[in-house]
């Protein structure tokens, strides 16, 4: 298999700050990343597509200039949630294909709590 | 419109029995894979099956895809308390190469009872 791993597991802020949450891929090189948010007893909504080297694509309805998502190596990609409020609390997860055509490897996910 | 609805939405059995879980989809797809949830987890790949092919088998695990239908179900045999979880199912669109986007379904909260 392969190794996603995310920082941190959980996070609790106050209304207004950003969080900044990392993806990283432990033993292969991820030139995509995904970026998933999941609210309790729901499914996982695509939030975006992280490219190395270039701009995210957000899935529509998700605002970009709210939820900064940065790739900067073949192994790394963050997602800040800037201004968060308490609307923002949710799961975070990414998630890595470590060959095209085959399954993704997830992150064990984010817990952000915004008060 | 939603892709990737499935059903039972929970499912509770006994330890020993089968779960089957099911799940539909709406557009064409280049592969189906469902995954497994622990409560607060991340995701684990359990199986993919590829929009050619019927079904597969993976240790007690046994997908079937009817692409006319537009269905997949998931089969889980002789389950353990410790097969508890929620499952997905989660497609890649045709017409993407993988590590493509992929759209879940709403899940299956299983549960086995001792």
């Amino acid at each position: 298999g392969a190794v996603v791993s995310q920082h941190p597991s959980w996070v609790i802020c106050k209304s207004g700050t950003s969080v900044k949450i990392e993806c990283r891929s432990l033993d292969f090189q991820a030139t995509t990343m995904f970026w998933y948010r999941q609210f309790p007893k729901q499914s996982l909504m695509l939030m975006a597509t992280s490219n190395e080297g270039s701009k995210a694509t957000y899935e529509q309805g998700v605002e970009k200039d709210k939820f900064l998502i940065n790739h900067a190596s073949l192994t790394l990609s963050t997602l800040t949630v800037t201004s968060a409020h308490p609307e923002d609390s949710s799961f975070y997860i990414c998630s890595a294909p470590k060959y095209r055509g085959n399954e993704q490897f997830f992150g064990p996910g984010t817990r952000l709590t915004v008060l | 419109s939603q892709q990737g609805e499935e059903d039972p939405q929970a499912l509770s059995i006994q330890e020993g029995e089968n779960a089957t879980m099911n799940c539909s989809y709406k557009t064409s797809i280049n592969n189906l894979q469902w995954y497994r949830q622990n409560s607060g987890r991340g995701l684990v790949h359990l199986i993919l099956i590829r929009s050619n092919e019927r079904e597969k088998h993976s240790g007690r695990l046994r997908v079937t895809l009817d692409t006319s239908k537009k269905s997949s179900s998931l089969l889980i045999t002789a389950s353990r308390a410790a097969d508890t979880a929620s499952y997905f199912c989660a497609t890649g669109r045709f017409g993407e190469t993988s590590g493509s986007r992929l759209t879940f379904g709403e899940g299956t909260q299983l549960t086995v009872n001792p």
